[in-house]
């Protein structure tokens, strides 16, 4: 088992370009989660998705769009891209409710210049 | 809503010695669950111990362990004889017994030194 993969692992955009963030997992997990990591932050809830077809807004929903089409798949995407979501972008996903381990995908280093 | 208070940014431990991470919450609910992931140089994110409120006794985990003080809100974390592998950043979280969705603390470097 993979467990949880997320693509690209690196990537700098130019302030407007877009682009999308692709998290996937084997584990048949209801619950996908992303992150973003800064610096003395931690880890802030972006979106959220509790099955296929369903989204919820986190903590800091601004700025980004995401869509579960599929039960395996977490898409985040970013319209217009800003400095400000210069990051560490991090997909988890778990069986259940907040008792249950999330399983962290290795993260996407995003610059936007 | 929910907070999560790590207070010691950096911590650094000798090799084989004990160090232990602060942690405190706020929450006015009464079932919950607290958990502590660590993140090596990797970057990889992994579920080092769980403890679920309604369970007086301290959860363990091999060389880790916490103290979980329901009233003062307060779980700490305790790595014994640390070792080199032990070296990462240390997060705090608290999740909801009726939600899904996990509180994160900024986090505490450990430097394990030999």
């Amino acid at each position: 088992n993979a467990g949880v993969t997320q693509t690209p692992k690196f990537r700098v955009l130019k302030t407007g370009q877009s682009m999308t963030l692709l998290c996937a997992q084997d584990m048949n997990h209801e619950y996908m989660y992303w992150y973003r990591q800064d610096p003395g932050m931690g880890l802030r809830l972006i979106h959220y998705s509790v099955g296929e077809g369903t989204t919820a807004k986190g903590e800091v929903p601004d700025g980004y769009n995401v869509s579960r089409l599929k039960k395996q798949n977490f898409l985040l995407g970013l319209e217009s891209a800003a400095p400000s979501q210069t990051s560490v972008y991090f997909c988890a996903s778990s069986a259940g409710q907040s008792y249950n381990e999330q399983f962290f995908g290795p993260g996407t280093r995003l610059t936007v210049l | 809503a929910q907070t999560v208070t790590q207070s010691q940014p950096e911590m650094s431990v000798q090799e084989a010695e004990t160090v232990t991470l602060s942690c405190t919450y706020d929450t006015s609910d009464n079932n919950y669950y607290l958990f502590w992931y660590k993140q090596p140089p990797s970057r990889q994110m992994i579920l080092v111990i769980r403890q679920e409120a309604y369970k007086q006794q301290n959860a363990t985990e091999n060389r880790f362990s916490v103290n979980f003080q329901k009233a003062a809100k307060s779980f700490s974390l305790k790595i014994s004889d640390s070792q080199l592998g032990d070296t990462a950043m240390y997060f705090c979280a608290w999740g909801g017994a009726a939600g899904n969705k996990l509180t994160f603390g900024g986090g505490t470097r450990v430097l394990v030194k030999p």
